[in-house]
């Protein structure tokens, strides 16, 4: 079956420390990948995503993650967070037609 | 701001009622998604329209339906409420079907059933 597992589901870290989010995928044929952060009280907004290419993708707010294919991860870093990270984090892999399958979240707790 | 909106913000209602959900995509988009999220089962993808037919379906309930119109909004019908069907829904939209595309995540509709 076609699934995304978030390895952790809760991370603390004190600011300015980095962080590693991580995010397996398994499927048989090649995705597209995404990570998606969700601030308290909002809706789900884009952090990066992976097509093709690169295996490193840049993202917004400092954001990077790291396609592996022979590991089938994706997981997400920061090198030093900020408490304005605090928030749940998504892995997500629309396998076809847009069914999007999303993991079962990672809350980012930052710490002062 | 994501452009995507949805109406109305909170809901309460009794078991047994039905309620309608609302989603306005952004502007030019062609795609829309509903999901449901609750703390038990996470988030997860209920339905899909593009362009006013339904694209892909997941772990819908046979009691919700959905529909886009020819406006491209969406509306989400949930009937016969039970307790558990208390959660956040969200829409989304994107441009087309594709799935490389991100999706853009409305704020959300939180219903409680009583």
């Amino acid at each position: 079956a076609q699934s995304v597992t978030q390895l952790d589901s809760q991370v603390p870290v004190f600011e300015e420390a980095p962080v590693e989010l991580r995010c397996n995928y398994s499927s048989s044929v090649s995705v597209y990948l995404f990570w998606y952060v969700q601030y308290p009280n909002q809706g789900l907004q884009l952090l990066l995503k992976y097509l093709s290419g690169s295996t490193l993708v840049k993202g917004i707010n400092g954001f990077e993650a790291e396609f592996n294919k022979s590991q089938t991860s994706f997981h997400l870093r920061k090198p030093s967070v900020h408490i304005s990270d605090t928030a749940e984090y998504f892995c997500a892999a629309p396998f076809n037609a847009g069914k999007s399958t999303f993991g079962d979240g990672t809350t980012l707790t930052v710490k002062p | 701001d994501s452009g995507v909106t949805q109406t109305p913000k909170h809901l309460i209602t009794a078991t047994g009622q039905r309620v309608t959900l609302r989603c306005s995509p952004r502007s030019g988009d062609l795609s829309v998604y509903w999901y449901q999220q609750s703390l038990d089962q996470g988030l997860q993808f209920l339905i899909q329209y593009y362009n006013g037919e339904e694209r892909a379906k997941g772990n819908i309930l046979e009691r919700f339906s959905a529909q886009q119109f020819p406006d491209l909004h969406s509306e989400l019908n949930l009937s016969s409420l039970e307790l558990g069907d208390s959660a956040l829904y969200f829409c989304a939209s994107s441009p087309t079907a594709e799935p490389a595309y991100e999706q853009y995540f409305g704020p959300g509709t939180r219903l409680t059933v009583t």
